[in-house]
Formats: structure tokens, sequence, C-alpha cells
């Protein structure tokens, strides 16, 4: 069975730093590009940041370009995204997200988790 | 503002089909598979259709993709009060070398 489990959000003041950690299970990670969507209270999905699979290619949204940076530890079949610089902004819930390939250029994601809370504030 | 520009609300009476839009560029919707999701509230998407037109075991076949141009649509027929959700669409740009979501839709079940 695939799980997919977010951890690592909490409260941050602006400018601060958090790192988000997704532990995979149930199926060949590093097969695999993973993803980070985030939700932004009652607002609409929005794509963050992708990595295929073998870690070597990422991309990112305009908006976190050169503030976050997403990795993955194939051998501990983790996914992070390292946030700096957070914003007001940011506050959102965080899912990751695991895409049916190993690029990353995709949309197409099988199995999401259940997100995790970031909120920026003073 | 969503890069793929979905209308924000459509509504329905139970056994009714609707449909959902979802307008992007050349380069999203244009050359990329189209992929949609469906969202409860508080909880994870789920994919309902993937590369425009198919749907993943589990996905009843009373939803369906289409995608003609810059354009793609979700159509739900025989609508049912379950069916009451935010229904998103997603794409790879490659203009922006990255993903981008619709705004998303919530349909309504009356």
């Amino acid at each position: 069975e695939v799980q997919l489990l977010e951890s690592g959000g909490g409260l941050v003041q602006p400018g601060g730093s958090l790192r988000l950690s997704c532990a995979a299970s149930g199926f060949t990670f590093s097969s695999y590009a993973m993803s980070w969507v985030r939700q932004a209270p009652g607002e609409g999905l929005k794509w963050v940041s992708a990595i295929s699979g073998s870690g070597g290619t990422t991309y990112y949204a305009d908006s976190v370009k050169g503030r976050f940076t997403i990795s993955r530890d194939n051998s501990r079949n983790t996914l992070s995204l390292q946030m700096n610089g957070l914003k007001v902004e940011d506050t959102a819930v965080y899912y990751c997200a695991k895409a049916t390939a190993v690029s990353g250029r995709s949309t197409r994601s099988d199995y999401w988790g259940q997100g995790t809370l970031v909120t920026v504030s003073s | 503002q969503s890069v793929l520009t979905q209308s924000p609300s459509v509504s329905g009476t139970p056994g009714q089909r609707v449909t959902i839009s979802c307008s992007g560029s050349r380069s999203s919707v244009g050359t990329n598979n189209v992929n949609w999701y469906q969202q409860f509230p508080g909880t994870a998407p789920k994919l309902l259709i993937y590369g425009d037109n198919q749907r993943p075991s589990g996905v009843p076949d009373r939803f369906s993709g289409s995608k003609s141009g810059t354009s793609a649509s979700l159509a739900i027929t025989g609508l049912q009060s379950e069916d009451e959700a935010d229904y998103y669409c997603a794409a790879w740009d490659d203009s922006l070398n990255g993903a981008v979501f619709g705004g998303g839709t919530q349909l309504t079940v009356l």
C-alpha cells in the first residue's frame, strides 16, 4: 500500500525557515518523480516544486524560486522541501504527491499525502 | 490568478449532466496532457482523469474528460449528491517550465 506522510509544518515568523519532509512507502521511491503542491486556506491548489526520480532535475514555481529547495533521499525514501525566507503568503497546507513517471514534468499524481500546515505569521 | 481558467462554480440536480471547463494556452493545455482532480473539504486531492480522457481504476465511467485545442472539459453524467466537491484541472506549461492548476470549480448538487 502506497503511503505518503508529511511532517515538519508549524508556525514560523516571516523571514524564517522550515523544512518539510515526506516519508514514502509501498513503492519503489526512486522510480517516480515527486512534487509539492500547496493550498492556502479557502483557496485552490498551487503547484510548488517537483523533482525527478533520480533527484537530478528540479522544477520550481516562480513564487518560490530562490527561496525553496526540493530534494530527495532515495536511500531513505524521503522527499524534503527546505523553505527559507518565508512570507505570509506561503501560509498553506503543503501536500507531497507521487507522480506516475520518473520525469518531474508531469501533473499526473496518483497518490497524495494528507498534508501539513505551514503558518507564517508574526 | 491561475494560469488555467475554470469557472468558479457549477451546479446541477441529481441525474443531470454537468461540464466543467478549463482554458489554458498553447504551451500548457495545447501541448501537454490535462489531468483532473476531485477534492472534498479537508482531504487531499484525488486523481480523477489523466491524459486528457483516461480514468484511473475505480473512477466511475460517469466521469469523462476531453480536450480540444487549448481547452479541456470534465463531464459528469448521472450527477449524484456524492459528486459535490471541488474539481481542478492541471497541466504542465512548457513556457513556465512548471505545472499549473486551474483555480478550481465548486460543484453543488441541488
